[in-house]
């Protein structure tokens, strides 16, 4: 497709519960990055992916948080045993091979609400 | 500890008037800037960029302007119009980061008629 894609667009979640979140790159792009924006603040960089490998995990809570790429599926970020804090908008981006920041293509986000 | 800070939450300018958000970042190591923008309920679109080893960068209504002694940047939006009006978010990146942006926090834009 022509637009990053995911879903769902909200998630409510209990805490304690598992949240999965899922995301369709762009058809041709290989890097793959999840951002986290907290209360409209900044975006926090989580982790991205070059094809199905992990290219930096710098940003990611690895206690509870993992992501995967497989090939021919979407991509997906899930929180294991989720906090009040991890309430955020979880955004997913993608880029072509040879394309710099300024071909990062946003999705609209998904809304993660713990309670 | 955050290294790019947009000061300003909010600014209203009138419609045709020049809009300027302002953006410092800490990281003398950034080397390249971006602009973006956000509606309600979408994500962030890319707007404009500027290297290092530039001081403007023009495109259209929008200038970027680096001041890499003081660790600032600007954008200029002129002649501001009222579907200018959304989140503007200043990013940066250093190099070998794998891409990994810096976000600001947003300044908030209204250009009213």
């Amino acid at each position: 497709g022509e637009e990053v894609a995911q879903t769902p667009k909200h998630l409510v979640r209990g805490e304690g519960q598992k949240a999965k979140l899922y995301c369709a790159p762009i058809k041709g792009h290989s890097y793959v990055f999840w951002y986290q924006q907290v209360l409209k603040n900044e975006f926090k960089f989580l982790i991205s992916f070059q094809n199905e490998n992990v290219f930096d995990e710098t940003g990611m809570p690895k206690e509870r948080f993992s992501a995967k790429c497989l090939p021919n599926s979407p991509c997906s970020l899930e929180i294991q045993a989720t906090k009040l804090e991890d309430s955020a908008v979880y955004f997913c981006a993608s880029s072509p091979q040879q394309g710099g920041y300024e071909k990062l293509f946003f999705g609209s986000g998904t809304q993660l609400s713990v309670l | 500890d955050q290294q790019v800070k947009q000061n300003s939450p909010s600014l209203s300018v009138q419609e045709g008037r020049i809009s300027i958000l302002n953006c410092d970042y800490t990281n003398s190591m950034f080397d390249y800037f971006l602009w973006y923008k956000k509606y309600p309920a979408e994500g962030p679109t890319f707007l404009i960029s500027i290297s290092s080893i530039k001081d403007k960068n023009e495109d259209g209504r929008f200038t970027v302007f680096l001041n890499k002694s003081a660790k600032h940047l600007s954008l200029h939006i002129v002649p501001s119009q009222p579907g200018d009006s959304a989140v503007y978010f200043c990013a940066a990146s250093a190099k070998n980061s794998g891409y990994a942006l810096n976000f600001g926090k947003g300044t908030s834009l209204l250009v009213t008629p």
